[in-house]
C-alpha cells in the first residue's frame, strides 16, 4: 500500500544538526514532488519545504531557509531534511507528504498533499 | 507570501448541525485551495483540493465552495467522526501556507 515513513526525530541542542528521512513504499517516488510540513507543540500545520520530483526546484519556508535543505534519492525511494543551526522554535513533529497534481474537470492543474507519513518528532532543547 | 485566515478559530456543534468555516486569502489564489481534516495524534487528511472538489473516500457530507480570495468548508450534518481540527492551504504559490486551524468540538 502506499505508504510514507518518517524517521531520524529526537531531542537535539541548539545550534546543533539533525537529518530527518522519509521511505516511500507503494507507489512511483520518482514521479513526485514531495514536501516537509511541521507542526509545534498545539498548534497549527507550517509548510517547510517542497522538493520536485527531480530534485529541480526546492522551495523554504522563510523561517527554516538557509539552515534547512531539503533533498531526495530516488534510486532510495527517500526524502531528506537536513537541519542546521537548530532552534528551539523548530521542535515539534514533521511530517512529509507527497504532492499530487489534480485536473478536476479539465479546469487546469491544482496540487494537493494527498498522502502524508505518521511525523517524526523533533525536540531542541538544551 | 499570502496569508491565510481562517474563522472561526474554535466551534462547538452538535451531531446533525450543519456548519460552515470560512477561509481568506489575502490575495487571489483562484481555486487554489484545499482542506484537510486532523484529529489529535494523527497526520492530516486531504479532504477537498481545487476548493471544491471532494477527494475519493470523504464522505459527501464535505463540501467546499469559493474563488479568489473567500473559501467556505461545509458539513452539512455532523457526525461523531467529524470532530476534529481543520485547516485550509492555499498551493497557488510558494510557501504553501496553511490558515491556522478550526477546532471543533461537540457540544
Amino acid at each position: 500500500q502506499v505508504q510514507l515513513v518518517e524517521s531520524g526525530g529526537g531531542v537535539v541542542q541548539p545550534g546543533r544538526s539533525l537529518r530527518l528521512s522519509c521511505a516511500a513504499s507503494g507507489f512511483s517516488f520518482r514521479n513526485y514532488g514531495m514536501h516537509w510540513v511541521r507542526q509545534a507543540p498545539g498548534k497549527g500545520l507550517e509548510w517547510v519545504a517542497v522538493i520536485w520530483y527531480d530534485g529541480s526546484i526546492k522551495y523554504y519556508a522563510d523561517s527554516v531557509e538557509g539552515r534547512f535543505t531539503i533533498s531526495r534519492d530516488n534510486s532510495k525511494n527517500t526524502l531528506y531534511l537536513e537541519m542546521n543551526s537548530l532552534r528551539v522554535e523548530d521542535t515539534g513533529v514533521y511530517y512529509c507528504a507527497r504532492h499530487d497534481i489534480f485536473a478536476p474537470h479539465g479546469s487546469g492543474n491544482y496540487m494537493a498533499m494527498n498522502v502524508w507519513g505518521q511525523g517524526t518528532t523533533v525536540t531542541v532543547s538544551s | 507570501d499570502i496569508q491565510m485566515t481562517q474563522s472561526p478559530s474554535s466551534l462547538s456543534a452538535s451531531v446533525g448541525d450543519r456548519l460552515t468555516i470560512t477561509c481568506r486569502a489575502s490575495q487571489s489564489i483562484s481555486s487554489s485551495l484545499n482542506w484537510y481534516q486532523q484529529k489529535p495524534g494523527k497526520a492530516p487528511k486531504l479532504l477537498i483540493y481545487a476548493a471544491s472538489s471532494l477527494q475519493s473516500g470523504v464522505p459527501s457530507r464535505f463540501s467546499g465552495s469559493g474563488s479568489g480570495t473567500d473559501f467556505t468548508l461545509t458539513i452539512s450534518s455532523l457526525q461523531p467522526e467529524d470532530f476534529a481540527t481543520y485547516y485550509c492551504q492555499q498551493s497557488d504559490s510558494s510557501p504553501y501556507t496553511f490558515g491556522q486551524g478550526t477546532k471543533l468540538e461537540i457540544k
